[in-house]
């Protein structure tokens, strides 16, 4: 699987929108982008992903350059609850084999 | 539905002790996996079953680790004898079938904070 980078943690303020890119440069043709979040002490959470398309669903979007090199996942609103670690994965399209790496650690701030 | 039950939450052990970890996948998924996080290593998949059968258990660090499903409701992750090494979160997770090539995410359990001391 692709490996995927991420910076180690940004800020956001309460109410904006947060991006978080993420780094695949070396992705397949037939792999999928991942985004899955934890927040302290819970269990990881899908958030959404997508093959070349850009994704929508009611928690964020996703963006995928059009070269699929790397993609922002974005959270319209942030709340004080999306304080968490997201993680970026480049993975098949079953989403069985996932290699989470180091992830963003995303504080939002009141 | 309850999600998926991982058991015990916490586990204190001394080394050499065998531990037993429990999962309970959420009814009617076909697919379920055992994960460790650690904070030097992350988080890594430890193997994964389908439709009760091991598919792939190349995680799994070394032969004192071993993982069963007996049925489609149960599933334990064993460790024999249990390490100072090996404390970690261990989180269970389990997902749908893979019908009709949409993909299903997985869901993850609260996972169970083993010490071994």
């Amino acid at each position: 699987d692709a490996k995927t980078t991420q910076p180690p943690s940004m800020d956001c303020a309460e109410g904006r929108a947060a991006n978080l890119p993420c780094n695949h440069s070396t992705i397949s043709g037939n792999e999928y982008v991942y985004w899955y979040r934890q927040i302290h002490s819970q269990g990881p959470q899908y958030i959404i992903h997508g093959l070349k398309n850009n994704e929508t669903n009611e928690m964020a979007s996703l963006i995928i350059t059009e070269d699929r090199k790397s993609s922002t996942l974005i959270l319209p609103h942030a709340t004080l609850r999306d304080t968490a670690v997201y993680y970026c994965i480049a993975g098949d399209w079953a989403g069985n084999m996932l290699t989470f790496g180091g992830g963003t650690r995303l504080m939002v701030k009141p | 539905d309850a999600g998926v039950i991982q058991s015990p939450r916490h586990e204190v052990t001394e080394m050499g002790q065998e531990v037993t970890l429990r999962c309970k996948p959420i009814s009617g998924h076909d697919y379920l996996f055992w994960y460790r996080q650690t904070m030097m290593r992350g988080l890594e998949l430890l193997i994964y079953f389908n439709n009760n059968v091991p598919i792939d258990d190349s995680g799994m660090p070394e032969d004192r680790f071993s993982a069963k499903m007996p049925n489609a409701s149960f599933s334990t992750l064993k460790i024999q004898p249990s390490e100072p090494r090996d404390s970690a979160v261990y989180f269970c997770a389990s997902r749908p079938g893979l019908a009709g090539g949409w993909q299903e995410t997985q869901y993850f359990g609260p996972g169970t904070r083993l010490l071994v001391l």
